[in-house]
């Protein structure tokens, strides 16, 4: 089956900075690669997703690339705000049904 | 957050004890999932239901039972509750192609 690795588990960055989230995966059937973003006592929301025929997506501050050939994908986000503070997940599926496989998830601290 | 609705929010119950989460989507999608989230935040999958039908069954426990009494609702019951069960549970949605869209989680504590 997937396996999907997330490092790093914690990131503390400076308002302002940029933060970058970096997952690999196992299976080279897996074509959707979506991240999540859970707040503290809250649901994981999608933030942005990349499919396997598109090697790079932005919205805004946020920005997803995807090398397919080794297997690896990253979370960018630039001028981070305390907002936005939270744990966020990759995730890679379309290896066989409709399932995604986590990554185990890092704590982005953004200080003032 | 009503597009996918989960009850109780919050449950606290004794080891032994026999309880149930229910989860409701308004959306019409087909496919609903159950995950465990620990308290190292990993979140794994559990069970995936498509139009009622059981898709995947992630080597969880027998003492966890899905049951689907129509598409829009996906309960989960779980039997003799142990403290390693004590995590927030998430009914999830499919909706289209891989996208899930979580409900707002379940947290369940055994003491």
């Amino acid at each position: 089956g997937e396996n999907v690795e997330q490092h790093p588990s914690t990131l503390s960055v400076q308002e302002g900075d940029s933060a970058v989230i970096k997952c690999t995966y196992s299976d080279s059937a897996s074509n959707y690669f979506p991240w999540y973003k859970q707040e503290l006592g809250k649901r994981p929301q999608l933030i942005i997703d990349i499919r396997s025929n598109v090697g790079e997506k932005k919205d805004q501050r946020i920005a997803v690339t995807l090398n397919k050939t080794a297997k690896h994908f990253s979370l960018h986000i630039t001028e981070t705000q305390p907002e936005d503070s939270a744990v966020y997940f990759c995730a890679a599926g379309g290896g066989g049904g409709n399932k995604l496989t986590f990554g185990t998830g890092t704590q982005l601290k953004v200080e003032l | 957050d009503t597009a996918v609705s989960q009850t109780p929010k919050y449950l606290v119950t004794q080891m032994g004890n026999d309880k149930s989460i229910k989860c409701e989507q308004n959306l019409g999608h087909d496919t609903m999932y159950w995950y465990k989230q620990d308290s190292k935040k990993f979140l794994k999958i559990m069970f995936s239901y498509n139009n009622k039908e059981l898709i995947i069954n992630e080597t969880v426990p027998n003492r966890f039972s899905p049951k689907s009494p129509d598409k829009a609702h996906l309960n989960l019951h779980i039997n003799s509750l142990e403290l390693g069960d004590s995590a927030v549970y998430f009914c999830a949605i499919g909706t289209g192609g891989y996208e899930q869209y979580f409900g707002p989680g379940t947290r369940l504590t055994v003491t």
